[in-house]
């Protein structure tokens, strides 16, 4: 299985600062990178494929990037409801693994 | 409106047996491949398994392989999770998924809770 590694596993920001999470995959997994937002007891909502692709109705202050095995997630100007746990995905093999998640806090 | 939601989770004891489902409307359901995702509560998601679109193909994690079955309906637009010998460790919340672009998973179920528990 690729792994996937996140850092940092948590960090506190204010609202407007500028937050960036990172993810390593083990092996090169070209643009096959997903990243997710979750909130305390709901699922899951797909913030940005193929490494930078936003998804339809995702606000335009998250953008990703990277390619192979190191890959960005940044939040520009955070806003409350951003404070969520970001989760990495790949889906370069059938056999998604992901990463083991960034909680962002308010400082 | 694209939704998805999950039912049959519960109370069962190990090495008893459950079975998932996972209602799917508002887009043609046979046109997506599917997922089952876990988390077990306050700690990350995990994918279980994926079907392709009409089913004929299926992979599990490591961790379920020959325990779980993944199964779809498309005439009632329903996917399933028949899970066997279910163990302790087994105890999470169990998302369905809808496959998007990129391999990626579009939308997701509110989640269905199943407790492994003597």
């Amino acid at each position: 299985d690729i792994q996937m590694t996140q850092s940092p596993s948590s960090l506190s920001a204010s609202v407007g600062d500028t937050v960036t999470i990172t993810c390593r995959a083990s092996q090169s997994i070209s643009n096959y990178l997903n990243w997710y937002q979750q909130k305390p007891g709901k699922a899951p909502n797909l913030l940005i494929y193929a490494a930078s692709s936003l998804q339809s109705g995702v606000p335009s202050r998250f953008s990703g990037t990277g390619s192979g095995t190191d890959f960005t997630l940044t939040i520009s100007s955070l806003q409350p409801e951003d404070f969520a746990t970001y989760y990495c995905q790949q889906s370069y093999i059938t056999s998604w693994t992901f990463g083991q998640g960034t909680k962002v806090e308010i400082k | 409106e694209v939704q998805l939601v999950e039912s049959g989770g519960g109370l069962v004891q190990p090495g008893g047996s459950l079975k998932l489902s996972c209602a799917a409307s508002g887009f043609t359901f046979s046109n997506y491949w599917m997922h089952w995702v876990r988390q077990v509560p306050g700690k990350g998601l995990v994918w279980v398994s994926y079907i392709n679109s009409d089913g004929s193909s299926t992979t599990y994690a490591d961790s379920v392989r020959g325990r779980f079955t993944i199964s779809r309906d498309n005439a009632k637009n329903t996917l399933y999770l028949q899970m066997n010998s279910l163990r302790a460790e087994d105890t999470a919340v169990f998302y369905c998924g809808r496959g998007g672009s990129g391999y990626s998973f579009d939308y997701w179920g509110q989640g269905t809770l199943v407790t492994v528990s003597s």
